[in-house]
């Protein structure tokens, strides 16, 4: 059974900062890019992150280039979010998912989730 | 950048009923799209991937289709617990882009 373990999280004012861990089990982490995906309170899903099995390869929405650094440990099997300069409209929950990078078939496109993790930031 | 238009916003139906919900791409997503439900306080679960391929252990009555820029979601005999709110998502292309999410409500 494939688990995703967040961890992390809290408040903190604006231009703070906080890293967001997620730990795998049950799969071969490795052979896994991942993302991470935030929602507002009260709103959609935004995809913010995401890079590649090996870590070489990394992408990030406009909203969040500059600010946040994704990461991967794969000898801890674990998954990290860097959020620096936090902006109030940073404030949403997050999660990790695996990532369909380099998957012709779709079929790792954000099949299994992270239980989520809160960011509040306020001054 | 992609631009996903997901109608309607917000429906409401029956128990029983089908329902279809629409995402629109703003360019064509060679069929990488993928469909989500999510309850309150919950987390996303994928129902559908690859436009058409119904994740394992969800109900047939979801069912997924469309090509190029058009995609829907149907649900055939709406139960109880399909209430709920729905997101497409593209990943053709970074950087990926989710539908603005439609809430299915108990009529």
């Amino acid at each position: 059974e494939v688990r995703l373990l967040q961890s992390g999280g809290g408040w903190v004012q604006p231009g703070g900062s906080l890293r967001l861990s997620c730990v795998a089990s049950g799969l071969s982490f490795s052979k896994f890019p991942m993302s991470w995906v935030r929602q507002a309170p009260g709103k959609g899903l935004e995809w913010v992150s995401g890079l590649s099995g090996s870590g070489q390869t990394i992408y990030y929405a406009d909203s969040v280039k500059g600010r946040f650094t994704i990461s991967r440990d794969n000898s801890r099997n674990t998954l990290y979010l860097q959020l620096n300069s936090l902006r109030t409209e940073d404030t949403g929950v997050y999660f990790c998912a695996n990532d369909p990078l380099f998957d012709p078939t779709g079929k790792n496109a954000f099949e299994f989730w992270g239980q989520g993790t809160m960011v509040t930031v306020s001054s | 950048d992609i631009q996903m238009t997901q109608s309607p916003s917000t429906m409401s139906a029956s128990v029983g009923d089908r329902v279809t919900i629409t995402c629109r791409a703003s360019h064509d997503i060679n069929n990488y799209l993928a469909w989500f439900q999510q309850k309150p306080g919950k987390v996303p679960k994928r129902l559908i991937y690859t436009t058409s391929i119904l994740q394992s252990g969800v109900p047939s009555r979801f069912r997924g289709s469309g090509s190029g820029t058009e995609f829907t979601l149907t649900i055939s005999g709406l139960q109880p617990e399909d209430f709920a709110t729905y997101y497409c998502l593209q990943h053709s292309l970074d950087p990926y882009t989710f539908g603005q999410g439609t809430k299915l409500e108990i009529k």
